[in-house]
């Protein structure tokens, strides 16, 4: 069966470094998304992605934060100036329309 | 706004008895409503939807939901509760009315099936 991957499972950074995070969404998926969870809170919608421009964004999506698909397969969140408070479980997402949505396994930043 | 409420954090069920997850939800427009399954150190998996049609849907691993519109809750519930269902489970909601497919989730509600 078909898997969202992400890599990599957990990333260590300092403060102030760029950081970005990869996910390979499934296949013939055409809708892309990623949210994050901080620990013991809610998972927290990001960003969509779709025809290769952002469909809709957060508050928590600032100018820190850009999405990109570099290629047919790959889909990334770039977090330019990282801060503490993005330290989190940040999880990639895809659709093949617009039902349900199929999560990776996760990459854990910790911002030290 | 959209919203989703899990009032109970966990959920005690001995093995064999019927469970039920509680979920409700505050959306504008007209809702699609998920549940999801995590279990440790993975990521969210798909359970089951309500697009429209049937009130009652089932999903995998014997699950299923009833959307009640006029009480603006999507409840999953199972007959017959495994040991290997426990897991944290999140509820979320979609506007119909938003482009882009924004999910916002519940909670989560932590399962404990004791054998």
């Amino acid at each position: 069966e078909p898997e969202v991957t992400q890599t990599p499972s957990h990333q260590v950074t300092q403060m102030g470094q760029e950081v970005i995070l990869r996910c390979v969404p499934i296949s013939n998926h055409l809708y892309f998304y990623w949210y994050r969870q901080i620990l013991g809170q809610k998972v927290e919608f990001l960003v969509s992605f779709y025809n290769n421009e952002i469909s809709e964004k957060s508050e928590i999506f600032d100018d820190q934060f850009s999405v990109e698909r570099p290629d047919g397969s790959n889909f990334t969140l770039k977090i330019r100036s990282t801060k503490l408070e993005d330290s989190a479980m940040y999880f990639c997402a895809s659709s093949e329309r617009n039902y349900e949505q199929y999560f990776g396994p996760g990459t854990r930043l910790t911002v030290t | 706004a959209q919203s989703v409420a899990q009032p109970e954090d966990q959920v005690n069920v001995a093995e064999g008895n019927p469970l039920t997850v509680k979920c409700t939800y505050s959306v504008s427009g007209n809702p699609y409503l998920f549940w999801y399954v995590q279990y440790p150190n993975r990521g969210l998996q798909f359970l089951l939807k309500y697009i429209t049609g049937d009130n009652l849907v089932k999903g995998s691993y014997g699950f299923e939901a009833e959307f009640n519109k006029s009480q603006t809750s999507f409840h999953l519930k199972k007959p017959s509760a495994l040991v290997s269902d426990s897991a944290l489970y999140f509820c979320a909601v979609r506007d119909l009315r938003r482009a882009g497919n924004m999910l916002t989730f519940g909670g989560g509600t932590r399962l404990m099936v004791k054998p």
